[in-house]
């Protein structure tokens, strides 16, 4: 069965420092990766994704994220936080691409001045 | 494109009440999903449309739930009767042919006193 765990519930960085929020999932198969945002109040927001290719795959507004077989991860990180990325991220696996995605429980990210 | 649409955006109803949730998805995408994102259970798949058509209804709570997609351009979930548990926000999302990205709406929060 597939599974997605983010460890961290929350999450507080000082603006200006990088991020790193982790993700590992557990697929039988070649997974699909994604990771959204969801600020308060609204939809998710597609910041990247990984079908396959290059492991370390570039999103919007300056995330990254890359892809580790051999750890079953998929950690998403940016170098410079800035306030407005504050917000909560969601790491999701799909079957056959955007298909019945997987979410995990989401990391709340706290941007302190 | 408007990007996909929901209405309505906040819905407060009595238990026992019938509550019908609408989307409008994405004009050429031929996926549409219902997610339910609540505290505790996070975000959750309850069924998907490939062409109009339910291909996998497994996380339908109960039968109280049901799911139509009369045509391509609007789908609406219905609860009948609602209950106190099923508040939570309800989002639609789609896909196009390739299911590269599942687009979001901005969901409908559901209260249920």
């Amino acid at each position: 069965a597939q599974s997605v765990t983010q460890p961290d519930i929350h999450i507080t960085v000082s603006e200006g420092a990088s991020l790193e929020l982790r993700c590992n999932y557990s697929y039988g198969a070649t997974p699909y990766l994604f990771w959204y945002v969801q600020s308060p109040g609204q939809g998710l927001q597609l910041l990247l994704k990984y079908f396959s290719g290059d492991t370390l795959v570039q999103g919007i507004k300056g995330f990254e994220a890359e892809f580790k077989r051999s750890q079953s991860s998929f950690n998403l990180r940016k170098p410079s936080v800035h306030w407005s990325d504050a917000a909560e991220y969601f790491c999701a696996v799909g079957q056959t691409g955007a298909n019945n995605l997987f979410f995990g429980t989401g990391t709340r990210l706290t941007v302190i001045p | 494109d408007a990007g996909v649409i929901q209405s309505p955006r906040h819905e407060v109803t009595e238990m026992g009440q019938e509550v019908t949730l609408r989307c409008k998805p994405i004009s050429g995408h031929d996926y549409l999903f219902w997610y339910r994102q609540t505290m505790m259970r996070g975000l959750e798949l309850l069924i998907y449309f490939n062409n109009n058509v339910p291909i996998d209804d497994s996380g339908m709570p109960e039968d109280r739930f049901s799911a139509k997609m009369p045509n391509a351009s609007f789908s609406t979930l219905k609860i009948q009767p609602s209950e106190p548990r099923d508040s939570a926000v309800y989002f639609c999302a789609s896909s196009p042919p390739f299911r590269t990205e599942a687009f979001f709406g901005q969901g409908t929060r559901l209260t249920v006193v």
